[in-house]
């Protein structure tokens, strides 16, 4: 199945400062969705991107799709940045299972 | 907006009990999932129905049971929890199963604690 690395495992910021988070997948993907949770757990996601680069507010994904990772980057840090970055890819056999990474815990410091 | 809603957001129980929780969806999605996440933050996939029908199911335990009355809903039971079932459920949903139908909409989560 499908293995899904990302790093940094935290990263620590000061407000203001640009993020750059990492996802790296065993297998071709044809679907690569980035999410964002909360402190207090709540889970949504930001975007989808299996190929190419996308740009949402102050959010920027390039997935290189034969080098099997993606990239999230996240410019101008706000401490409401603050929480876990999660990566998901779908199993290639079973397109309803994602399996996602394990995360990157941001930390923005006023 | 919250359009996949959990009951209970958070539940005590002590091991040897049942518990049950509910999710609902009002996207007019197809397809819906469980999701555990353990203490170290890891998600991984428990089951996933499709118009009521079960595509994905895990290696869980037994005790571990979906529910789906219609594709709006999809209840996960646990009969006689043990301590490591402690951890929060995720119940999450999806317009189709593949490419960009597979993009997933989360609840808030249900928090379990088992004494």
């Amino acid at each position: 199945g499908q293995q899904v690395q990302q790093s940094p495992s935290s990263l620590v910021l000061q407000e203001g400062e640009n993020a750059e988070l990492q996802c790296n997948f065993s297998s071709t993907a044809t679907q690569l969705q980035w999410f964002y949770q909360s402190p207090g757990g709540s889970l949504v996601s930001l975007l989808s991107n299996p190929s190419g680069t996308k740009h949402t507010g102050r959010l920027t994904s390039t997935t290189v799709t034969k080098e099997r990772r993606s990239s999230l980057h996240i410019s101008s840090s706000q401490t409401t940045d603050s929480g876990t970055y999660l990566c998901a890819i779908p199993d290639n056999n079973a397109g309803a299972k994602l399996t996602f990474g394990g995360g990157t815990r941001l930390t923005v410091r006023p | 907006e919250t359009a996949v809603f959990q009951t209970p957001n958070y539940h005590v129980t002590q091991v040897g009990n049942e518990v049950s929780f509910n999710c609902k969806q009002t996207l007019g999605h197809d397809t819906m999932y469980w999701y555990k996440q353990d203490s170290k933050k890891l998600l991984k996939i428990m089951f996933s129905y499709n118009n009521k029908q079960l595509i994905v199911n895990e290696t869980v335990p037994r005790r571990f049971s979906p529910q789906s009355s219609d594709k709006a809903h999809l209840n996960l039971r646990i009969k006689s929890v043990e301590p490591e079932d402690s951890a929060v459920y995720l119940c999450a949903s999806s317009a189709g199963t593949g490419g960009r139908q597979n993009t997933l909409y989360f609840g808030a989560g249900t928090r379990l604690s088992v004494l």
